[in-house]
This record gives C-alpha cells, structure tokens and sequence, in this order.
C-alpha cells in the first residue's frame, strides 16, 4: 500500500501573503506526481504532472518543486487570494499504463481577506 | 467545466434498493476510474477500465458492479449498499499515454439510509 502524506492538513493565511505546503510519498514507487485543486462542489482539477527530479512547473501564481530521490513536493502560492482557497491534493503515479493514482488527504486551504 | 459529466450529483437510497451512476467522458480518453471519497480520508482508488476492459478491481465488495459499454461511459451499480458507503463517488478519465493526467468529474454525492 503507497502512502502519500500532505501537510498541513489545513492552513488560514491572510489575502496578499505567501504560502507552501508539502505532498511526500515513496521514492521508490516513482513515476509521476499530480498536484489538482478542489473547490467545494466542482471537479478537481489538474494543476501539474511533474515527472523529474529537480522539476519546477509554475502556473501563474502557483508552482511547484519535485524531488523524488527524497520523496517530496512543494506547492508555492505567491500572493495569496481568496480564489486561491480550496483543498490541494497531491497524487502518485506509480506507472503501468492506465494505473489509478494514490492520493493524500490534501492541504485544505482557506485565504482571509 | 473539465469534460467529464456524471449523473445524478446527489443520491439517497435505502439499503434495498438498487441505482446506477453515471459517468461521460467528452475528451476521447480510452481509461476510465471511479475513486470513492469518504470523510477524512485520501480519495480511494476502485475501478480502472482501459479500453473498456476492467484491469483493476481494488478489493472493492460486490455489492459495487462498474460496466463501461464503450470508451465514453462508465457506470457504477450498485445494489444493497450499506450506510458505510455513504461518500462522495468520482469518475475521472485519461490517455493512457499521456503520464496518466486524469480528469474529473464533479462526483455523485451518495447516502445510504
């Protein structure tokens, strides 16, 4: 059974500020790392797929970090807005063609204005 | 909107009866899963059929029964379910050769009495 791990499992942070949080999973269960966003009654949506080590994907005011020879990712949101707050989830791929993912609990995050 | 549909968004049936969830796909993808949701806990990996053949079935009970006629549709029977299996049930596809990048739909809300 993979484990993916999320932390923190929730986060308040104020309109205008930074933020990151971590997704972490079995190095050796490698093949790619999703990064989706979830707002409350919409579909989860893909934000990144990262399959190298040292891969770094930005899309707008959000990027990412990958290292799989320690088995971590990073989510950067710079800036943070109220649109940003929604819960982020980070998932495994471990290959095989039409395999499943293997998901974390994802960081749920809530921006004050 | 992600090109995935699923119907209905919300269900509540009795332990008796018997219901089918539906899931479309508009994105010409040749996989297709269903994830479970439960409270407090990571998405849940249950089916996975490529090119319309099931090629994962992931412990689930039988009282769960996926079809999927053609690459565009994918159903969920399920008959005598149990107040337990009362989530959130999430359809999504892929192209298998693309890093397995799924997408979602917005889920079919389920409770069981």
């Amino acid at each position: 059974i993979l484990n993916v791990e999320q932390s923190p499992q929730s986060l308040h942070v104020q309109e205008g500020d930074s933020t990151n949080f971590t997704c972490s999973f079995p190095s050796s269960n490698f093949y790619a790392l999703h990064w989706y966003r979830w707002e409350t009654a919409k579909s989860p949506e893909a934000l990144f797929v990262m399959t190298l080590n040292g891969d770094e994907k930005k899309k707008g005011r959000i990027s990412a970090t990958l290292n799989t020879k320690e088995g971590y990712s990073y989510l950067y949101i710079k800036g943070s807005q109220p649109e940003d707050s929604a819960t982020y989830l980070c998932a495994l791929y471990s290959g095989g063609g039409a395999d499943g993912l293997t998901f974390g609990k994802g960081t749920h995050l809530i921006i004050q204005p | 909107e992600t090109g995935v549909t699923q119907t209905p968004r919300h269900l509540v049936m009795g332990m008796t009866n018997k219901k089918s969830l539906k899931c479309e796909q508009h994105l010409g993808h040749n996989a297709m899963y269903w994830y479970k949701q439960s409270a407090k806990k990571p998405l849940e990996l249950m089916f996975v059929y490529s090119l319309e053949e099931r090629v994962e079935n992931n412990s689930v009970p039988s009282r769960f029964s996926p079809e999927c006629p053609n690459s565009s549709h994918l159903f969920l029977h399920l008959h005598t379910l149990q107040p337990e299996d009362s989530a959130l049930y999430l359809c999504a596809s892929s192209q298998m050769d693309r890093g397995n990048e799924q997408y979602f739909g917005p889920g079919t809300r389920l409770t069981v009495t």
